[in-house]
């Protein structure tokens, strides 16, 4: 069985460009959700998606947005960077949405 | 505002002892905890997670204790291993138990444990 997959690993950008992650989830999971980390602190909610609808979001602005595709694997894009934008970006999918995350191995953002 | 604390930045222990790991939560609506590890370059592994109406759950060598009252867990590692070393992030969840819909974990800042030879 497949576990949660990530895409690119790492991924340089220059403030005000726009950058696409991608995640495939866990075979047969139908919930991702998106976190980021910056160093030193523990992963904070982005969003969540649920059969290709955001259920929940966190506190992070509209440049901020998502997709979950019809085989639930998904996308966070981020337009507008900023240096703060810096982080490891991690998805996590679920059975179902009460269900245990599962981390896919991250991707790492440098904005310079 | 910290709603999952982890005031340990760092803990070290010998092979074979106990390592004790502490969380602090301040969110009486959190009713779903987990403990992930997480290693260098990779992302965090799930290792065991508690539901609000229980007060305690064994997997192994590692037990996790729930202290509503109190609102703290600890994760219990009997006996420490080497390649236990790595980041432990205390999560918690709200809604498991009363079948809300969004189930988004918030984390603490995690422990460094070293466990040495």
């Amino acid at each position: 069985e497949t576990g949660v997959t990530q895409s690119p690993t790492h991924l340089i950008k220059t403030r005000g460009q726009q950058v696409t992650l991608r995640c495939s989830s866990q075979s047969g999971h139908n919930t991702v959700s998106w976190y980021q980390q910056a160093l030193g602190q523990g992963p904070q909610f982005i969003f969540q998606y649920y059969r290709e609808e955001e259920n929940g979001r966190g506190n992070f602005p509209p440049r901020f947005s998502g997709l979950q595709f019809p085989n639930y694997s998904s996308e966070l894009n981020v337009n507008a960077l900023e240096l703060d934008d810096s982080a490891l970006y991690l998805c996590a999918s679920s059975l179902q949405r009460r269900d245990t995350q599962y981390f896919g191995p991250g991707t790492r953002l440098t904005v310079l | 505002d910290q709603q999952v604390k982890q005031n340990s930045p760092s803990l070290s222990v010998q092979e074979g002892r106990i390592s004790i790991l502490n969380c602090d939560y301040t969110n009486s609506m959190f009713d779903y905890f987990l403990w992930y590890k997480k290693y260098p370059a990779e992302g965090p592994t799930f290792l065991i997670s508690i539901s609000s109406i229980k007060d305690k759950n064994e997997d192994g060598r590692f037990t996790v204790f729930l202290n509503k009252s109190a609102k703290h867990l600890s994760l219990h590692i009997v006996p420490s291993q080497p390649g236990d070393s790595a980041v432990y992030f205390c999560a918690a969840s709200g809604g498991y138990n009363s079948g809300g819909s969004n189930y988004k974990l918030t984390f603490g800042k995690g422990t460094l444990l070293t466990v040495n030879p």
